[in-house]
C-alpha cells in the first residue's frame, strides 16, 4: 500500500519549452501533496505544498509563475515547469500524505523525475 | 529557523552495526523521521519517532532521540550490502501540517 507514482521518470526538453510532471497516489487519497527538488548529492528542497481544490503554497524563493502546480483531484497533482532553462535541470520528487493516516503525517514519496533542459 | 545536520559519509563492514547521526535545531519538532534513498530513486520511509519518545525499535532499526541535545540517531543492526544508500533524517513541527525539513543526508557504504 501507499504507492506514489510519477510520470515521466525521465525527460529531456529544449530551453524555452514547458514540461509537465504528474504525481499520483495509486492506492490512497491525498489532500496534500508536496513537490521537492533535489540537486546531485544534495538534500531535498521543498518547493511547494499542493492542496486539493485550492492554490498551492510556495516556499520562499520559488517562482510560482514558473512552477505551476495543479491538484485537481485527491489522487493527482501536476507540476509544470514553464519556459524551462538549463538551470531548471534537476531531480523533481513528489510526495503525498494519506488522509487516512495518524497524526504522524507520514509522507510517501514518488520515484522522482529527472529533468534535463538542453 | 530550522536546520538539520548530518555527517556526509559512513562506511561499515557487512554484519557490523551502523549508526547514523542527526542534529536539529527546532525544539518544537513533533515528529522525526528517517528516510532511505537508493540511487536515482525516491525516498522510502523507514521509521519515525514522536518527540516525547526516547527510543523506538523496529526489527533491525533502532531510533534514539535525545531531545535535550536535539540529537537523533538511527542504528542499523547486522548491516547488509542492500542497506547501502543515502539516509535522510527529517523533522516536522506539527504532524498534521506534514511539512518536512530534511537533513543533508548521510551516504552509507557497506563493504564486504
Amino acid at each position: 500500500g501507499a504507492v506514489v507514482s510519477q510520470h515521466p521518470s525521465w525527460v529531456i526538453c529544449k530551453s524555452g519549452t514547458s514540461v509537465k510532471i504528474e504525481c499520483r497516489s495509486l492506492d490512497f487519497q491525498a489532500t496534500t501533496m508536496f513537490w521537492y527538488r533535489q540537486f546531485p548529492k544534495q538534500s531535498l528542497m521543498l518547493m511547494a505544498t499542493s492542496n486539493e481544490g485550492s492554490k498551492a503554497t510556495y516556499e520562499q524563493g520559488v517562482e510560482k509563475d514558473k512552477f505551476l502546480i495543479n491538484h485537481a483531484s485527491l489522487t493527482l497533482s501536476t507540476l509544470t515547469v514553464t519556459s524551462a532553462h538549463p538551470e531548471d535541470s534537476s531531480f523533481y520528487i513528489c510526495s503525498a500524505r494519506d488522509i487516512g493516516t495518524s497524526g504522524a503525517g507520514e509522507q510517501y514519496f514518488g520515484p522522482g523525475t529527472r529533468l534535463t533542459v538542453t | 529557523g530550522e536546520d538539520v545536520e548530518q555527517s556526509l559519509f559512513l562506511s561499515v563492514r557487512e554484519g557490523d552495526s551502523s549508526v547514523i547521526n542527526c542534529t536539529y535545531t527546532d525544539s518544537s519538532s513533533t515528529y522525526l523521521y528517517w528516510y532511505k534513498q537508493e540511487p536515482g530513486a525516491g525516498l522510502q520511509l523507514l521509521t519515525y519517532i514522536f518527540s516525547n519518545m526516547d527510543m523506538k525499535q523496529d526489527q533491525r532499526l533502532t531510533v534514539l532521540l535525545n531531545k535535550k541535545d536535539k540529537h537523533l540517531s538511527l542504528r542499523i543492526a547486522d548491516t547488509q550490502t542492500g542497506d547501502s544508500a543515502i539516509y535522510f533524517c527529517a523533522e516536522s513541527y506539527t504532524g498534521t501540517a506534514s511539512k518536512l525539513t530534511f537533513g543533508t543526508g548521510t551516504r552509507l557504504q557497506v563493504t564486504l
